[in-house]
């Protein structure tokens, strides 16, 4: 089954970009997977599929600011213009049959 | 507008059952696959089970033989029901939808369970 692997933290500054990474085990390159945003105290909330194209499909209302890319195994998540509502765990999700599996997450900071 | 709310979390002690509810709206639970997930105070999302469209289940190696996965079509409700509950079962529980057997993309808001004596 696959593995995703995220780095537990990251940081930027007000109004900058950051790019959160996501990679996933050997042999599961070609998966899709989809990001997901937990704000402090709150519930999950989707925010889009990313394929290993690159392309990829935004849930409702999610600002532009949001942006995924696909390199080999690694999916990204950029953030531009960084809002301190940003400030947020940032996962990774992918599926096979029968499973879903999610990364352990990064805690991305604004400064 | 689709939406997902969970009940039925609570304090029980070890050894205890509790079942979960999951109602959907805005959208049919039984054309969907549905998801549970949990959080553990402080820690990272864990998948717990999957009820496919078809009504095929699956559970993570943690939960099974303890925990099962169903739903009413009449109610568009998604249960899980947790016996044998044990202390490392604590988490916040989250129902979640598939997007056609892939992606998540509607959460629940979430409901509490704290096993212990």
């Amino acid at each position: 089954q696959p593995v995703l692997t995220q780095s537990p933290s990251a940081s930027a500054s007000l109004g900058a970009s950051v790019k959160v990474t996501c990679t996933l085990s050997s042999g599961h390159s070609t998966y899709a997977i989809a990001w997901h945003q937990q704000q402090p105290e709150k519930g999950p909330r989707y925010l889009m599929t990313l394929y290993s194209d690159g392309s990829h499909s935004r849930g409702d209302g999610l600002p532009d600011r949001f942006s995924g890319s696909s390199s080999g195994a690694e999916r990204y998540l950029t953030i531009s213009s960084l809002q301190s509502e940003d400030e947020a765990d940032y996962y990774c999700q992918t599926w096979d049959t029968g499973i879903r599996v999610f990364g352990g997450g990064t805690k991305l900071t604004v400064l | 507008e689709v939406q997902l709310v969970e009940s039925g979390g609570g304090l029980i002690q070890p050894g205890g059952s509790l079942r979960l509810s999951c109602a959907g709206s805005g959208f049919i639970v039984s054309r969907n696959y549905m998801s549970w997930v949990r959080q553990a105070p402080g820690k990272g999302l864990e998948w717990v089970s999957l009820l496919y469209n078809d009504g095929t289940t699956y559970y993570a190696d943690s939960v099974k033989g303890r925990f099962t996965i169903s739903r009413d079509n009449s109610e568009n409700t998604l249960y899980l029901q947790m016996n044998s509950l044990r202390p490392e079962d604590t988490a916040v529980y989250y129902c979640a939808r598939d997007v056609s057997g892939s992606a998540i993309d509607y959460w629940g808001q979430g409901t509490l369970v704290t096993v212990s004596s």
